[in-house]
């Protein structure tokens, strides 16, 4: 199976900040890795599809880029609602997730 | 809008079986899988499986494979998951999610907590 890992585990923001979060996979995956955003007590929502691929609905200050092995979701100034766990998942074949990094305030 | 409706908690004791629900609306039913996902408590997401909707042939990851079906309900629009045999393990949310191409978990349900207790 391909393992995705998710760095950093934690991640403590400043409102306003623009951050970014890394998912690294074991093999490559081409463009078939999705993010997702999953807060408190919530079902997880997809945010971002085939790596760089808006969602009707999200906020454009989600973005995501990479290609093959390597992954970033970018979010350019975070707001108090974006406080989450953000999983990384590859469809390239059999579905794995990564572990998640979690966003909490500074 | 497109909705996936799971059913309520559950608390049953080891060895006991549970079925767990998720109805769908706002789309055909039959024109797109269904992903079923496991989460322990504090703990991310695995993958168990998917069910085709249109053939009702399930297919179940190597960790899910014995205990665990999946079935439909096609008239009612409705998937479900049974697990046979509950371990505490097996204590987690489980989530329903429309499956719209391989490998993209498109929409969710609420999620259902199954409590594992002697």
């Amino acid at each position: 199976d391909v393992v995705l890992t998710q760095s950093p585990a934690t991640l403590s923001v400043t409102p306003g900040e623009r951050i970014s979060l890394s998912c690294r996979a074991s093999e490559s995956v081409d463009t078939y890795l999705h993010w997702y955003q999953q807060k408190p007590n919530e079902s997880p929502r997809l945010l971002i599809k085939y790596a760089s691929q808006s969602i009707s609905g999200i906020p454009s200050r989600f973005s995501g880029s990479g290609s093959g092995t390597d992954f970033t979701l970018s979010i350019n100034g975070v707001e108090l609602e974006d406080l989450s766990i953000y999983y990384c998942q590859q469809g390239n074949s059999l579905p794995t997730f990564g572990s998640g990094t979690k966003l909490e305030i500074k | 809008q497109i909705q996936l409706v799971q059913s309520g908690p559950e608390l049953k004791k080891p060895g006991e079986s549970v079925k767990i629900s998720c109805k769908a609306s706002g789309y055909t039913f039959t024109n797109y899988g269904m992903y079923w996902v496991k989460q322990a408590p504090g703990q991310g997401l695995q993958y168990m499986g998917w069910i085709n909707t249109e053939t009702g042939k399930p297919t179940y990851a190597d960790d899910f494979k014995g205990r665990f079906v999946f079935f439909l309900e096609t008239s009612a629009s409705t998937a479900y998951l049974q697990i046979n045999n509950l371990k505490n393990e097996d204590m987690a949310t489980y989530f329903c999610a429309r499956r719209v191409y391989y490998g993209l978990f498109r929409d969710w349900g609420q999620g259902v907590m199954v409590t594992v207790s002697s």
